[in-house]
């Protein structure tokens, strides 16, 4: 059963500590992708990876970080640094690295404590 | 950077009618512009896309036209039904990812 993968569902973090998000990814996709959504609004971009051991930032990537060590995930880092992160965390990728045809993950919620 | 701007934000159609999305972009190298449809809770999930050598695509009910010149595309949805009622969101992009616009509530009245 191919597909996207995020984990966890929810996720609480305490002040002045890190979390990473799951991503995981069976559909030998090249490129992966780390979107924001907060509520009534868009996607924006936090980070993407065209390629294995490379990974660029988007739009909003302070306070975020990510690897890109295998070809089917892509973890992402909110940091201690990242002062509002609560928000809907949503995982992308595609077959080819041009930003084309991107396929979604069920999401990660995070909140904080 | 690309802007893309939707509209309206809320949309309320009757079972059966027409409902249209509008979105225009700013970055006239843009070349790539889908539709995403997403339920609450859920992940945006593709529902039709359309190239920039392109006019206009139709899936069943739903059709995507695009004008380059203007530099506007938008979502049609004929016949619509209770199910379509979701968020959906445009984006566009010139090879790297995609900018998304803000989403449009779609309300199906049965």
């Amino acid at each position: 059963d191919g597909g996207i993968t995020q984990s966890p569902k929810y996720l609480f973090r305490k002040e002045g500590q890190n979390v990473t998000l799951s991503c995981e990814q069976n559909l030998n996709h090249d490129a992966m992708y780390w979107y924001r959504q907060d509520p009534g609004q868009g996607l924006r971009l936090i980070y993407y990876s065209q390629i294995v051991n490379d990974f660029q930032k988007g739009d909003i990537a302070e306070g975020y970080s990510v690897s890109r060590e295998k070809k089917e995930s892509f973890p992402l880092t909110v940091t201690s640094a990242q002062k509002n992160p609560t928000a809907f965390y949503l995982c992308a990728s595609s077959i080819v690295p041009n930003g084309e045809t991107q396929y979604f993950g069920p999401g990660t919620r995070l909140l904080v404590l | 950077g690309e802007n893309v701007e939707q509209h309206p934000s809320t949309l309320s159609v009757q079972e059966g009618d027409s409902a249209v999305i509008k979105c225009t972009y700013s970055d006239s190298a843009s070349n790539y512009f889908p539709w995403y449809k997403q339920e609450l809770g859920k992940g945006p999930q593709l529902i039709i896309d359309i190239r920039s050598n392109v006019g206009e695509k139709k899936d069943q009910r739903i059709a995507v036209t695009l004008n380059k010149t203007a530099k506007h595309f938008s979502l049609h949805i004929t016949e619509t039904q209770p199910e379509d009622s979701a968020v959906y969101f445009c984006a566009a992009s010139r090879g790297r990812a995609l900018t998304f616009g803000s989403g449009t509530r779609l309300q199906v009245q049965p």
